[in-house]
This record gives structure tokens, C-alpha cells and sequence, in this order.
């Protein structure tokens, strides 16, 4: 499978633990973003980087979110001290940006569920 | 204000018969990208048809096509002879800009079609 993929699918937790979700883009992918996806919205940005460097954080990333792509391959999403407002669907997506004449379009993984109890 | 409105929270539609889903944006930027994206109840998010602003023609692609009126910033989704497969999340977004600044996508709230047999 030569997809997004992200894991783990699910992760329960109880408030105030750390939580780690991690995203293999497609492979040569050069962009990777974050979207946080809550039950019946559609997906909200959150972050995305440019081989390893992240250029652009949403109001939604508190301190509490940190994002890495250390290499510029895969990406991790931290969550630190987990809130029962974090349950949502966390969506990985890459591209592959080459210029203004590409569509953008964003290659998505099928997310990873969290639900803080 | 929301820049991407999709005022059908769901939808029915009979096996066999077309059915168009609204979308409506707000920009003021003259260089954007129009996407729908649907999102079946596995949770991937599944890339379906582009239109970019400066296109003279509306995409088509196999059975969806994009009904674009740009004075009226509006990017309906018509989906011809639906399949019970179809029965989804439907999800418009918009990249502003020409990618270079992150290529970032604003999604709908999205519409739930329902195909009925």
C-alpha cells in the first residue's frame, strides 16, 4: 500500500495523559498536513510542513500540540495533557507541491480517532 | 464569515438519478482552487474532482462534474446515474492563493448524501 498512512487508528485515554499519533505521508511527498476532523464538521487545519520544516500553525494548535517531521518523511502529533475537548478524528494528508501549476491536491490518510475520557 | 458554506446537511437520492450538492465559497483572492473530497464511513477522505479558478471549462470526471458559476461563487457537485456506493460524506474546499503559501485547504461542513435503493 503506497497511501497516507496513519496510526494507530484508535486511541482511548483518560484526560491529562500524552498522546503521540503518527502519519507516513506518500513517499516523496513533500508537504504533510494535520487536520483535526470533529464529529459531523468537516476537517480543520492545523499545521503543515514543507519537507522537515514546519511553516504554518492554526489558533487550534494550543501549546499543548506539537508537531515533528524530523527527516521530512513521517510526521508525529503530540498531544500533551489530554482534554475530553481533544476527542476528535486526526487526519493526515501529504502532497506533493511542484508549482503553481500543480492542483494541490491532498493525498489523506484514514485518521486516527481519539477519545479522551 | 465562513468561506465555505454547503447548506445541505444531508440528501436523498434514488438509485440511478443525478443529484447536485451545493457549494458556495468567499474569497477575494482572483487565484484559488475549488475541491470536493468524499469522506465514505471509514473516515478516509477521498479526492474526487478540481476546478481551479482560472479554468475556462468545468471538470468533469467520469460521473462527477463541477458546475462552476464564478460570479456567483458557487462549485456544485452534480453526481450522474448515483450508486448505492456513492451514500457518503461529501466535503467542498478551497485552497487560496496559487500553493505556494502551504496550499492549505478550508473544508465545508459537508453534506451527507444518502442513496436509496
Amino acid at each position: 500500500d503506497t497511501g497516507v498512512s496513519q496510526d494507530p487508528r484508535h486511541k482511548i485515554t483518560k484526560r491529562g495523559q500524552n498522546v503521540t499519533f503518527r502519519c507516513d505521508p506518500i513517499s516523496e511527498h513533500n508537504r504533510l498536513y494535520w487536520y483535526r476532523q470533529t464529529l459531523g464538521q468537516g476537517p480543520e487545519f492545523l499545521t503543515y510542513f514543507q519537507n522537515e520544516a514546519q511553516l504554518e500553525k492554526s489558533r487550534l494548535l494550543s501549546d499543548r500540540f506539537s508537531a515533528e517531521r524530523p527527516k521530512g518523511s513521517f510526521s508525529t502529533l503530540e498531544i500533551q495533557r489530554t482534554e475530553q475537548g481533544d476527542s476528535a478524528m486526526y487526519l493526515c494528508a501529504s502532497s506533493d507541491w511542484t508549482g503553481p501549476r500543480n492542483t494541490g491536491e491532498l493525498f489523506f490518510g484514514e485518521g486516527s480517532r481519539l477519545t479522551v475520557l | 464569515a465562513q468561506k465555505i458554506t454547503q447548506t445541505q446537511p444531508g440528501m436523498f437520492v434514488q438509485e440511478k438519478e443525478a443529484v447536485t450538492l451545493d457549494c458556495t465559497y468567499d474569497t477575494s483572492d482572483p487565484s484559488y482552487g475549488l475541491f470536493w473530497y468524499k469522506q465514505p464511513s471509514s473516515g478516509e477522505m477521498i479526492f474526487l474532482i478540481y476546478q481551479g479558478s482560472y479554468d475556462q471549462q468545468n471538470a468533469t470526471e467520469g460521473r462527477y462534474s463541477l458546475n462552476f458559476q464564478k460570479a456567483r461563487k458557487s462549485a456544485n457537485l452534480v453526481i450522474s446515474a448515483s450508486q448505492l456506493g456513492d451514500s457518503a460524506m461529501y466535503f467542498c474546499a478551497m485552497r487560496e492563493g496559487r500553493g505556494n503559501a502551504g496550499n492549505m485547504l478550508t473544508f465545508g461542513g459537508g453534506t451527507r448524501l444518502m442513496v436509496k435503493p
